[in-house]
């Protein structure tokens, strides 16, 4: 199983609301990502997850809050939006071999495309 | 830091044309190099990439070679289909890195 697999596919919410986002793996990967990416525009790394730790944070605004469950599943939790968080978000995943001097390739899920009104 | 340079898009061509896209990149170390590619309304999908210098990676017809010499990495393809209609991203991560360095992304669209 090479899928990286995300849900919702879309997702409206008022800037009122609280949500979550779910992305899942099953290769073994111990490195899982969130990325934000606009019309137009390359993806934009918001978090990294290293064996099960968060260990990038890009500055991303509190109203994003990630969570690493286990090695398989990545969350991302959402609270008082705002319109300008309108965007597709991106899940990945790869194998983290940074210690051992090698880098894997990033898995991208199918994204969710996140409204806020 | 690093950076990665594509050449500006939107490229149209022709069904069978030869497909060019150029990427250059700028780096400390030594990076892998990448090439995604994203069709309408999907996530971004592996391409091929290459490790190390005078690789070449390949897949679906596509090909590009690490040039250390000219830090390039450019994307070519002999014969182009309408199906190859998306977006590329030439992107890089250097060695121990997690973080993917992507280009702005190249718009192709493919006329039958």
């Amino acid at each position: 199983d090479t899928e990286v697999t995300q849900t919702p596919k879309h997702l409206v919410m008022g800037m009122t609301n609280k949500k979550s986002l779910k992305c899942e793996q099953h290769m073994g990967h111990r490195a899982m990502y969130w990325y934000k990416q606009k019309a137009k525009k390359p993806p934009e790394l918001m978090f990294v997850y290293s064996y099960e730790k968060l260990s990038i944070n890009e500055s991303v605004p509190s109203r994003f809050s990630p969570e690493c469950p286990n090695s398989s599943l990545l969350n991302l939790h959402l609270h008082a939006l705002q319109p300008e968080d309108s965007a597709l978000y991106l899940c990945a995943s790869s194998q983290d071999r940074r210690l051992a001097g090698i880098y894997n390739e990033q898995f991208f899920g199918p994204g969710t495309r996140l409204t806020v009104l | 830091g690093d950076s990665v340079t594509q050449m500006e898009g939107p490229v149209t061509l022709s069904e069978e044309a030869f497909l060019t896209i150029n990427c250059t990149y700028t780096a400390t170390g030594y990076p892998s190099l990448f090439w995604y590619v994203q069709y309408p309304g999907e996530g971004l999908q592996l391409l091929l990439k290459a490790t190390k210098a005078d690789d070449k990676g390949s897949n679906k017809g596509f090909e590009a070679t690490y040039r250390k010499e000219t830090t390039s990495f450019h994307l070519e393809k002999g014969s182009v289909q309408v199906s190859d209609s998306a977006v590329y991203f030439c992107a890089l991560s250097d060695q121990g890195a997690q973080k993917l360095v992507f280009g702005q992304g190249t718009r192709l669209t493919i006329n039958p």
